[in-house]
């Protein structure tokens, strides 16, 4: 059966502090995986990660996949108060999404 | 570009009702997907579908659950007799084609409660 496991669950950290989230993944004719940012509304896009070890990078965010070791990190340095959300790993398969239970991320001032 | 829109965005329902859930996808998107998220659970494909068409209906639950994309109007899924079970958050996504290069659009979901 497909799997997608984030790692931790959950995460208490202080502004300015650097984070990393984990995503493993078991899936079966993977093409590719996703990161969304989901607070109290609609998980909003953040990346699209097909290639191993290319690193993609967006303001304080990067991420990047290794499709050897089945897995990917999503790093956010020097983290902000909005960066506080639920962090979604999912992996594509067949059209469809498979995603983890997610990272929630809270950043206190 | 009104993004994709789902309505309503809260619902609630008696046991033994019905749940219609709209979804209407961005402007020349015409591949539609919902989701279920159930409280500390990620987010779980219940069908996929085309203009008329379903894709993959892998995801849904055999028995009270429907989904349809007519030629005009909105994506409904449909849930009939809820149950308490039934409460989560639904979620719409929306791609211009069934590649995911394109990438997923989601709606911000409509939150389904039970009572």
């Amino acid at each position: 059966e497909d799997k997608v496991v984030q790692s931790p669950l959950s995460l208490v950290v202080h502004e300015g502090d650097t984070v990393t989230l984990n995503c493993s993944y078991e899936v079966t004719n993977f093409r590719s995986l996703l990161w969304y940012k989901q607070e109290k509304k609609a998980p909003t896009f953040l990346f699209m990660l097909t290639s191993s070890g290319i690193e993609k990078k967006s303001g304080r965010l990067s991420s990047i996949l290794d499709k050897k070791e089945l897995f990917s990190i999503l790093n956010i340095t020097a983290t902000q108060t909005g960066d506080s959300a639920i962090y979604l790993c999912a992996v594509v398969r067949e059209g469809k999404l498979v995603f983890g239970k997610g990272t929630k991320l809270t950043v206190n001032p | 570009n009104a993004g994709v829109m789902q309505n309503p965005r809260h619902l609630v329902r008696r046991r033994g009702q019905e749940a219609r859930l709209r979804c209407s996808p961005m402007k020349g998107h015409s591949h539609v997907y919902w989701y279920r998220q159930l409280p500390e659970e990620g987010l779980k494909f219940m069908v996929y579908l085309q203009k008329e068409n379903i894709i993959d209906e892998s995801g849904m639950p055999k028995e009270r659950f429907s989904a349809e994309f007519p030629k005009e109007g909105p994506s409904i899924l449909r849930i009939q007799q809820v149950v308490r079970g039934d409460s989560a958050a639904y979620f719409c996504a929306s791609s211009p084609t069934g590649q995911e290069i394109y990438g997923y659009t989601f709606g911000s979901g409509t939150r389904l409660t039970v009572v």
